[in-house]
């Protein structure tokens, strides 16, 4: 069965604090894995696209990595902007499936 | 500020109304999608269209009915709701569904309050 599993579910860190999210993932045909964040009562925004194991992207504090089961989005040095929560999506042959998200704050 | 345009905001609705919500992009995307999502939770996927086509539809009750009038353009008809129907209603948009590495772009969503 297909699933998307994100670790932790919520996680506080204070402000420059870095640490990493989960997302593990069991799909057949794997077609893309992408990173979102989302803050209350917006839509989740475009973050990172990954394909390949071994692919790394980087924006701003964050960066995500790839392997053949799991992706992970570093924070480093983290501020209380960066407060919202992230989620990971993994695409197989034209279905979306999401992880439940990790809630993430950061305190000043 | 998203590519995807998602309208009205808020909506509240009796039981017995029908609405309508809207969305509208114009990155050439030909591939709309509708999900519903409920507080701290992931969304849910209603309904998929390709190429202005219904591809897919979660088995979703038929008091929501999807409509798709050109390739910019997602409609979402409301009718004889529920309160549990109180949601968040996202509409997204992608290259394709069967187009890998294509990430789905999200409007900032329709809050919807059934009295």
């Amino acid at each position: 069965e297909d699933q998307v599993t994100q670790s932790p579910e919520a996680l506080r860190l204070q402000e420059g604090e870095s640490s990493s999210l989960n997302c593990s993932y069991t799909v057949s045909g794997l077609r893309g894995l992408f990173w979102y964040r989302q803050d209350p009562g917006k839509g989740p925004e475009f973050l990172f696209t990954l394909y390949s194991a071994g692919e790394e992207k980087e924006k701003e504090r964050l960066k995500a990595t790839l392997t053949k089961k799991e992706s992970f989005l570093h924070i480093t040095a983290p501020k209380p902007e960066d407060s919202a929560t992230y989620l990971c999506a993994v695409q197989a042959w034209g279905q979306f499936y999401f992880g439940t998200g990790t809630s993430l704050t950061v305190i000043p | 500020d998203t590519e995807v345009t998602q309208t009205p905001k808020h909506l509240v609705m009796g039981m017995t109304n029908k609405k309508s919500l809207k969305c509208e992009q114009h990155m050439g995307h030909r591939a709309m999608y509708w999900y519903k999502q409920k507080a701290k939770k992931p969304p849910e996927l209603m309904f998929v269209y390709s190429y202005e086509k219904l591809s897919i539809n979660e088995s979703v009750p038929s008091r929501f009915s999807p409509e798709c009038p050109n390739s910019s353009l997602l409609n979402l008809h409301l009718h004889a709701l529920q309160p549990e129907d109180s949601a968040l209603y996202l509409c997204a948009s992608s290259h394709g569904p069967g187009q890998k590495n294509q990430p789905q772009h999200f409007g900032d969503g329709t809050r919807l309050s059934i009295l």
